[in-house]
């Protein structure tokens, strides 16, 4: 079955430290996202990418870092210069629409990694 | 920027009754509106999506209607289940700001048998 896999599920941080999610995709889509949703509220973007060796920041990616060197991942690094860490993530996946864009085509999501500070 | 509001108090509701959802955007208009369904600890799914020049969309039980005047989209769930018991996502994709889809906090949805 294709999908989005993330990986852990739940992961701790130390002060200080950097720490990296993973996100694999197999649904050969070009555009992959990382958000975080904290209790209540809504997903906010961090970082995008449409293609392979490019990406954009979202509205909050200050204290995180990204890479797209394979179009099947897409992996996030919390960087210890975030100092709000713990949320939920999510990653996600579209295809490009006919017109060459992916901004009406619905976004495949990851199962999400908890992260928490220790 | 965008602002976009969903009723944050939970929606309880018998079952076999309708459900009817929210959302409700200020500025900007949008190209495109979508609809996901989140439960606990997992990812959104993709239920629905309807056009700036589309007025309803209907899928099985599913219904979105997108009132481009009152800057509104209501979601009907008919024939309510238990298992339709989740928090129901709107995701607004303004043009204007740079194709990325904007999400609403979302509605938490409970039908009771």
């Amino acid at each position: 079955d294709g999908g989005i896999t993330q990986s852990p599920k739940y992961l701790f941080r130390k002060e200080g430290q950097n720490v990296t999610l993973s996100c694999e995709q197999n649904l050969n889509h070009d555009a992959m996202y990382w958000y975080r949703q904290d209790p209540g509220q809504g997903l906010r973007l961090i970082y995008y990418s449409q293609i392979v060796n490019d990406f954009q920041k979202g509205d909050i990616a200050e204290g995180y870092s990204v890479s797209r060197e394979k179009k099947e991942s897409f992996p996030l690094t919390v960087t210890s210069a975030q100092k709000n860490p713990t949320a939920f993530y999510l990653c996600a996946s579209s295809k490009h629409s006919m017109g060459g864009t992916t901004s009406n085509q619905p976004q495949h999501f990851g199962d999400g990694t908890r992260l928490s500070i220790l | 920027s965008q602002k976009i509001e969903q009723n944050s108090e939970a929606l309880n509701i018998q079952e076999g009754k309708t459900a009817t959802l929210t959302c409700n955007y200020t500025n900007y208009s949008p190209a495109y509106l979508q609809w996901y369904r989140q439960d606990p600890g997992r990812g959104p799914v993709f239920l629905l999506l309807i056009r700036e020049n589309e007025k309803e969309k209907r899928k099985e039980r599913l219904k979105v209607t997108f009132d481009t005047t009152l800057k509104q989209s209501l979601f009907h769930i008919t024939a309510s289940q238990p298992a339709d018991s989740a928090t129901y996502l709107c995701a607004l994709l303004i043009k204007a700001a740079g194709n990325k889809l904007t999400f609403g906090g979302g509605t938490r949805v409970l039908v009771k048998p």
